[in-house]
Order: C-alpha cells, then sequence, then structure tokens
C-alpha cells in the first residue's frame, strides 16, 4: 500500500507571497493532519481533518488554513508569506480520528 | 495545555549497547503515547506507541513503558546499529492519536 504522499516536495517563495501545498493519504484513511516542523520550535499541530470537516485546529494564525477533498486528499494554504514560516510542513492520515497517524515526507518552504 | 518533555536532546552510544530516552507529559487526561524516528530528510515515522491501558510494550529490539503516575514513559532500544542513528520523538494525546503534543527530539548517535 502506497504511503502518504506530499507535493510539491521543495518550494521556495518569497514575503507576502501566498502558497499551497498538497498531501494524499494513504488509501482508506479519511484523517489528515498537518503540522509544522522548525529547529527552533520543533514539531506543531496545525490542524486536522476528517471527511472533509475541520476538527481540530492548533494555535496558529488564520493566514494558516486547508481543506480536504471527498476522496480526502487535502491542501493546506499559507498567505502573506512570513519569513518565521520556513519549515518542513508535515502531513499524516490515519484512517479515523483515533487511529495512529502516518506521516508523509513533508515540503520544505522557504522564504525569501 | 499539554506540555511534554524529552531528555537528553542528544545521546551518543556503542554499537551493541542500550540507549533510553526518557519523556514527561503534563496532562494527566493524555492517553496515547506513540514513538516516532525521523531520518535526515524524510517525515517521522512511527516506531511504537502505547496506550494508557497497558504499562509495557515491545517490538523484537524496542520497547516503550508507562508510568501514568509519574507521567512518564520512556523508549529502550536494545542492541543498537548504525542505522538506527535518527531523531526520536515522542508525543502525547489525549484522543488516541489526535492534537499530537510533541516532545523536542533526541538526536541518537549509533557509534560503530
Amino acid at each position: 500500500k502506497a504511503g502518504v504522499t506530499q507535493t510539491p516536495r521543495y518550494l521556495i517563495k518569497t514575503r507576502g507571497q501566498q502558497v499551497t501545498l498538497s498531501c494524499s493519504p494513504i488509501s482508506g484513511h479519511r484523517s489528515v493532519s498537518w503540522y509544522q516542523q522548525t529547529p527552533g520550535q520543533g514539531l506543531q499541530f496545525l490542524f486536522e481533518y476528517f471527511s472533509e470537516t475541520q476538527r481540530n485546529k492548533g494555535n496558529f494564525p488564520g493566514r494558516f488554513s486547508g481543506r480536504q477533498f471527498s476522496n480526502s486528499r487535502s491542501e493546506m494554504n499559507v498567505s502573506t508569506l512570513e519569513l518565521g514560516d520556513s519549515a518542513l510542513y508535515l502531513c499524516a492520515s490515519s484512517l479515523a480520528s483515533s487511529d495512529t497517524q502516518y506521516f508523509g515526507p513533508g515540503t520544505r518552504l522557504t522564504v525569501l | 495545555g499539554e506540555n511534554v518533555e524529552q531528555h537528553p536532546s542528544t545521546l551518543s552510544v556503542q554499537e551493541g549497547d542500550s540507549a533510553v530516552i526518557k519523556c514527561t507529559y503534563s496532562d494527566s487526561a493524555s492517553n496515547y503515547f506513540p514513538w516516532y524516528k525521523q531520518e535526515l530528510g524524510k517525515g517521522p515515522q512511527l516506531i511504537i506507541d502505547i496506550r494508557s491501558n497497558v504499562g509495557e510494550k515491545k517490538d523484537q529490539r524496542i520497547a516503550v513503558t508507562l508510568n501514568k503516575t509519574a507521567k512518564h514513559f520512556s523508549l529502550h532500544i536494545t542492541e543498537t546499529q548504525p542505522e538506527d542513528s535518527a531523531v526520536y520523538f515522542c508525543a502525547a494525546s489525549k484522543d488516541y492519536g489526535q492534537n499530537f503534543v510533541f516532545g523536542p527530539g533526541t538526536r541518537l548517535s549509533v557509534l560503530p
């Protein structure tokens, strides 16, 4: 069974731009969560989607948003990029909200 | 909210020796504790997890112990091998897999 895939793997943007990252969960998984990983703050939870509905949200500004499609694929969007948004963005999927999460390889975003 | 501490931040062991990484959590309602291994350029990979109704779990060379009273859990790796070198993260959740709070990570180096 294929794992969680994320596209693109690398991205370079400039301040003020917006970016959209994509995540395809493991087949059959309906829950998708997003995390930001930085050297200073570690792994931080962004939000979780289940059946196209955002069920949980971490402590991030409204510039960070996401959505989930009927096929469980998810996207996250960051608007008005700041230098501090440079990070590895990880997506994790699970069968349901109460199941073990499996992570994708991440998208490394660099904001110049 | 939940706070997870992890020690040590770096750990070097000789090949064949054991490695122990410890985590403490603050929210007594947390009931799910996974451990992830992250290699360079990859997303975190689940290596073992434990739920609050179990005190110990073992999978070949890897074991996890949980002390709910003291609110700490530990990862034990025996007969370490160079391929065990990676960053290890513990996490805690009170929703059986959602809203993870991660520890800051431990960089394990296994010296040949």
